[in-house]
């Protein structure tokens, strides 16, 4: 149950695009398209953003995408804005669930 | 509206137990599976345990097999936490969560209740 390797931060500025990896193994990420990503922002409880690799629920913006290639999954948050400052989390479920190590997005 | 709201969590010291409550409303509680999650001061998230709509399945992450237990009430729409043995690690935050409904992914958070192991 190892936690998934996720970059620590990553930057950008606004309207650019940026891309978070979340790297784990063929026990998790790479055997399962269930992943998942979760936006924190400071103070506040995790919002699901991606379920099963690339789907948006409702109400979340098309600005944010998921993939994946192997044992790495991907979060795109494109034409970034101000809110986007937050804390990523990513998910895998392989019958536990296991989170990544998290990244912080700053917005330059 | 969805509402998650956790109570229970206090000072305690180590060895201790505790349990933490989850109270639920603004969906049909017994349709979902739902999650308990912690995140230590400054840390990540961990997932904690996992329990099924009708309480019949059970999952723990390693960390905290064998010392905590999980449950649910249906009929107050409430879920639990059961914590024995308590250690200085398990000081976070825990969250409780409920199952997102589309596939396996936590759909809707609380705002979480603050646990401290601290003699």
């Amino acid at each position: 149950q190892s936690a998934l390797t996720q970059p620590a931060s990553v930057s950008g500025s606004p309207g650019q695009s940026i891309t978070i990896s979340c790297t784990g193994t063929s026990s998790d990420v790479g055997g399962y398209n269930y992943v998942s990503w979760y936006q924190q922002h400071p103070g506040k409880a995790p919002k699901l953003m991606i379920y099963d690799v690339s789907n948006r629920p409702s109400g979340v913006s098309n600005r944010f995408s998921g993939s994946k290639s192997g044992n790495t999954a991907s979060l795109t948050i494109s034409g970034l804005q101000a809110e986007d400052e937050a804390d990523y989390y990513c998910s895998s479920y392989t019958s536990i669930y296991v989170f990544g190590t998290g990244t912080k997005v700053t917005v330059l | 509206e969805v509402q998650l709201v956790e109570s229970g969590g206090v000072v305690v010291q180590p060895g201790g137990s505790l349990r933490l409550s989850c109270a639920a409303s603004g969906f049909t509680f017994d349709d979902y599976a739902m999650h308990w999650v912690r995140q230590a001061p400054g840390k990540g998230l961990e997932w904690v345990s996992l329990i099924s709509w009708d309480g019949g399945s059970t999952y723990y992450a390693d960390s905290v097999k064998g010392r905590f237990t999980i449950s649910r009430d249906n009929s107050k729409n409430s879920l639990y936490l059961q914590m024995n043995s308590l250690r200085a690690e398990d000081t976070a935050l825990y969250y409780c969560a409920k199952d997102g409904g589309y596939s396996y992914e936590l759909g809707y958070w609380g705002q979480g209740t603050l646990v401290t192991v601290s003699s």
